[in-house]
């Protein structure tokens, strides 16, 4: 199992441009999200998926697109990028237990924005 | 919402000395807690978790405990040594919270030689 991978590693924008930073997992999972980690604050969820086809805000979604097509795979979109999207994104996914379970996560990808 | 706080934000220690981490929580409906590890460069990955019916949970030299009347949770790394250097977070899952976690701000822990 490849388990959580995200693409790409790196990325710089200009303000104004979109991209999408992609996610997978090999692991059948329903539970993905995508958060983002700041210096000195911890990690703050963005956008979060149930399953296919199901998908929900998190503590910071503005400037956030998601949708969730298979069970695989969870891209994010930023529309419009702002310097304040300058940060390191993280996915992640996990099983749905009752109690809680082991979340998964992706390598990162460092995004600035100038 | 949750809100979570972790102390201290840095930690040194002498390798072989113990380590302790400290974090709070606000939701008394939260009932899982877990502690990820974070190496320079990778995403987080669990190192122990505790859930709400257990007051301690042990795993070789990780420990983390729960009081849930104080709604307050530790991680106890003992006997400590240079590859445990890295960022360390809480975090804390409320029931029925479609697996929402909620995160410490993470501590600092460098391990001396």
């Amino acid at each position: 199992n490849a388990g959580v991978t995200q693409t790409p590693k790196f990325q710089v924008l200009k303000t104004g441009q979109s991209m999408t930073l992609q996610c997978a997992q090999d692991m059948n999972h329903e539970y993905m999200s995508w958060y983002r980690q700041d210096p000195g604050m911890g990690l703050r969820l963005i956008h979060y998926s149930v399953g296919a086809g199901i998908t929900d805000q998190g503590e910071v979604p503005n400037g956030y697109n998601v949708s969730r097509s298979t069970t695989e795979d969870f891209p994010l979109r930023l529309l419009s990028a702002a310097p304040s999207q300058t940060s390191v994104y993280f996915c992640a996914s996990s099983q749905i237990l009752a109690g809680g379970s082991e979340q998964y996560f992706g390598p990162g990808t460092r995004l600035t924005v100038t | 919402g949750e809100n979570v706080e972790q102390h201290p934000s840095t930690l040194s220690v002498q390798e072989g000395d113990s380590a302790v981490i400290k974090c709070t929580y606000s939701d008394s409906a939260s009932n899982y807690f877990p502690w990820y590890k974070q190496e320079l460069g990778k995403g987080p990955q669990l190192i122990i978790d505790i859930r709400s019916n257990v007051g301690e949970k042990k795993d070789q030299r990780i420990a983390v405990t729960l009081n849930k009347t104080a709604k307050h949770f530790s991680l106890h790394i003992t006997e400590t040594q240079p590859e445990d250097s890295a960022v360390y977070f809480c975090a804390g899952e409320a029931s029925g919270s479609a697996r929402q976690l909620t995160f410490g701000s993470g501590t600092q822990l460098t391990v001396l030689p």
